[in-house]
């Protein structure tokens, strides 16, 4: 079973930052949070990552709380391409010797309104 | 394009019938996974390989289902005597170990199949 709770949908205005939530309070210390997102009839696609310390990359941010229980990946600048599902993951630190399979919840289905 | 590519990306079968998909993984990546998606739900794990071993298999992946990596470059994806059940998108992704690390899984665009 998917160890993260999201809401199951958004609606974020063109232009404006996208705020998409995630909890994970059984999450262990040696597990990352994942953030993939899937276009309509496409496949997933990576977004970013984190451990502990807040991430950023051309795509996103992500902020993870101190505890580590929840946290939020932000699009800065939403287009009406960001509209997709948002899979927020727990995966556990792989070092070459675990199966490390994504476990896929049913994410947030964000829509960007022009 | 050097992304994982996978073959067909439709099929429409009979039940009953066999069907065959492939997956071809960006080339120097050496783990390969299938999974498969049904409507309003987010990708299943299936089965994975390292190099051409397979490593697990999910309580999912019936008798009627098979995968190999004779070579361990593509993969094939079996399903025996189709049922309506089956019909679904199956993606495979694929990714590198190495050095003790594994990069992200990068996905294809999956196969869908419908069975009739």
């Amino acid at each position: 079973d998917a160890k993260t709770t999201q809401p199951p949908s958004m609606d974020c205005a063109e232009g404006r930052a996208a705020n998409l939530p995630c909890n994970h309070s059984t999450i262990s210390g040696n597990e990352y949070v994942y953030w993939y997102r899937q276009i309509h009839s496409q496949g997933p696609q990576y977004i970013i990552h984190g451990l502990k310390n807040n991430e950023t990359n051309e795509m996103a941010s992500l902020i993870i709380t101190e505890d580590r229980k929840s946290s939020t990946l932000i699009l800065p600048h939403a287009t009406l391409r960001d509209t997709a599902v948002y899979y927020c993951i727990v995966r556990v630190a792989d070092y070459g010797g675990a199966t490390n399979k994504l476990i896929f919840g049913t994410g947030t289905l964000l829509a960007v309104q022009p | 394009d050097t992304g994982v590519s996978q073959d067909p990306r439709h099929k429409i079968t009979k039940r009953g019938q066999n069907v065959t998909f492939r997956c071809d993984p960006i080339s120097e990546h050496n783990r390969l996974y299938w999974y498969r998606q049904t409507l309003g739900q987010g990708p299943e794990f299936l089965t994975y390989f390292q190099n051409e071993a397979q490593l697990e298999k999910s309580r999912l992946l019936s008798d009627r289902f098979s995968a190999e990596r004779p070579k361990g470059s593509f993969s094939t994806l079996e399903i025996q005597r189709t049922e309506q059940g089956d019909s679904a998108m199956y993606l495979c992704a694929s990714s590198l170990v190495r050095g003790g690390s594994n990069t992200e899984a990068f996905f294809g665009q999956g196969t869908r199949l419908t069975v009739v």
